[in-house]
């Protein structure tokens, strides 16, 4: 089966806190793309990063970072120093390989992040 | 200009009317897709298009049906809507071929049904 899984469902921080959203995957496939994607209260889905199932480095962009872990099944998301616009809800997602299907993007649950000035 | 654009951008109606949401984009994308998202659920796929003669059922399609007018147009109608379609839905579209291509949302469509 593919899940994605996003226990934390809201987070609250004070501006300028570090915070980190946890996402676990399920799939049998061995080859497959992660995704975040950020909605913020306007309600658009904007994209934020892909990563494939054979890239595990780390990746960093601005205040935004991103740690995969292929052995626990996790790709993780930390914002440094977080800012109010940051506020949003942020959704992880799995393609898996499925060939022949529908390449859906499988979604999580989301997690709301609110940052208070 | 926004690439994915969704009309209407709000609508409500009542249980038993019959409407269409809109997408187009000018991305040329094969691909497009439509999703609805429900409060605590995440988004779950009702219908996809791999191209104009290519339409095939997602995980949630009843109650729904979909027309792929052109490559970039992919329109979604509730053909007796009811209450439990009140959702947020949202088209995406993406590349063909590859594994890795993003999915690109459009700005989504409230929906509310009375």
């Amino acid at each position: 089966a593919q899940k994605v899984t996003q226990a934390q469902t809201e987070i609250s921080v004070v501006e300028k806190e570090d915070v980190t959203l946890d996402c676990v995957y399920e799939t049998r496939d061995t080859t497959y793309y992660l995704f975040w994607y950020k909605q913020p209260p306007s309600g658009e889905l904007v994209f934020l990063i892909r990563r494939n199932s054979f890239d595990e480095q780390n990746e960093i962009s601005g205040r935004y970072s991103w740690n995969f872990q292929k052995s626990t099944s996790s790709f993780n998301f930390t914002i440094t120093a977080s800012q109010v616009v940051d506020s949003a809800v942020y959704f992880c997602a799995l393609r898996p390989s499925l060939r022949g299907g529908s390449e859906k993007l499988v979604f999580g649950k989301g997690t709301k992040l609110t940052v208070n000035p | 200009d926004a690439d994915v654009t969704q009309t209407p951008r709000n609508r409500i109606t009542k249980t038993g009317k019959r409407i269409m949401l809109e997408c187009s984009q000018t991305k040329g994308h094969d691909r497009m897709y439509w999703y609805r998202q429900d409060p605590g659920l995440g988004l779950r796929l009702i219908y996809y298009s791999f191209d104009v003669k290519d339409i095939n059922k997602g995980e949630i399609s009843d109650g729904y049906s979909v027309s792929r007018q052109a490559q970039a147009k992919f329109s979604l109608s509730l053909e007796s809507a009811i209450p439990n379609q009140t959702a947020l839905y949202f088209c995406a579209t993406a590349r063909a071929g590859q594994l890795k291509e993003t999915q690109y949302f459009g700005p989504g469509t409230r929906l509310l049904v009375l």
